[in-house]
């Protein structure tokens, strides 16, 4: 089956400092999605992306599709105590019936 | 707007006793996915139901979980009898199949603890 790959699995950053964090895939996806959950809730759409090289940002966040429609990553700038969480990426193959496949998760950790 | 909708929130248990979670998905989605995330395997697909038809449950662990989607606005996934190793939160999501935004909400989850 599809397997996504998320890293890194965890990170401790200082208040201020920019986070990447990426996923790649060993299958062609046509819908790359980013999700955040903080502690005791359910995971929350952050970003999705639907074409190859696509840019979106909301807010700080900015994730962006991958040319070979394999990979995405997400960036945070200037992160803030309240980005704590798992970031989660998830994809969409077109032949999936709607399944996402999801990623193991980033564990963000910031330091005031 | 309501989003999705899990019972309980909490649920300690017994090992041998029959668990039952409910979801109320969102209005007007068709789409309805049971999720159960553990550390040691993060999110897994159990099933999903399209227009409360099960579609794909190949990923219920045991014949011990079943599914049910009476009508548009309740599903139940039941564990009977529960084991220590079904400790988990089980996360019901729902989407809407029209249009480029039909991706998945996710309700707050229903935390499981088997003793």
């Amino acid at each position: 089956g599809q397997q996504l790959n998320q890293s890194p699995q965890s990170m401790f950053i200082q208040e201020g400092e920019d986070v990447s964090m990426n996923c790649t895939s060993s299958s062609i996806f046509n819908t790359w999605l980013w999700y955040k959950q903080e502690p005791g809730e359910g995971p929350v759409l952050l970003i999705a992306l639907y074409k190859a090289g696509e840019l979106t940002s909301n807010g700080r966040l900015t994730a962006q599709f991958g040319i070979t429609r394999k990979d995405s990553f997400l960036n945070i700038s200037a992160s803030i105590p309240s980005d704590v969480g798992i970031y989660f990426c998830a994809g969409r193959t077109a032949g999936s019936a709607r399944q996402l496949t999801f990623g193991s998760g980033t564990q963000l950790t910031v330091l005031p | 707007d309501a989003g999705v909708i899990q019972s309980p929130r909490h649920e300690v248990t017994e090992m041998g006793q029959e668990v039952t979670l409910r979801c109320k998905p969102i209005s007007g989605h068709d789409y309805l996915f049971w999720y159960r995330q553990t550390m040691m395997r993060g999110l897994e697909l159990l099933i999903y139901f399209n227009n409360n038809v099960p579609i794909d449950d190949s990923g219920m662990p045991e014949d011990r979980f079943s599914a049910k989607m009476p009508n548009a606005s309740f599903s139940t996934l039941k564990i009977q009898p529960s084991e220590p190793r079904d400790s988990a939160v089980y996360f019901c999501a729902s989407r809407f199949s029209g249009g480029n935004t039909g991706e998945l909400f996710f309700g707050e989850g229903s935390r499981l603890t088997v003793l």
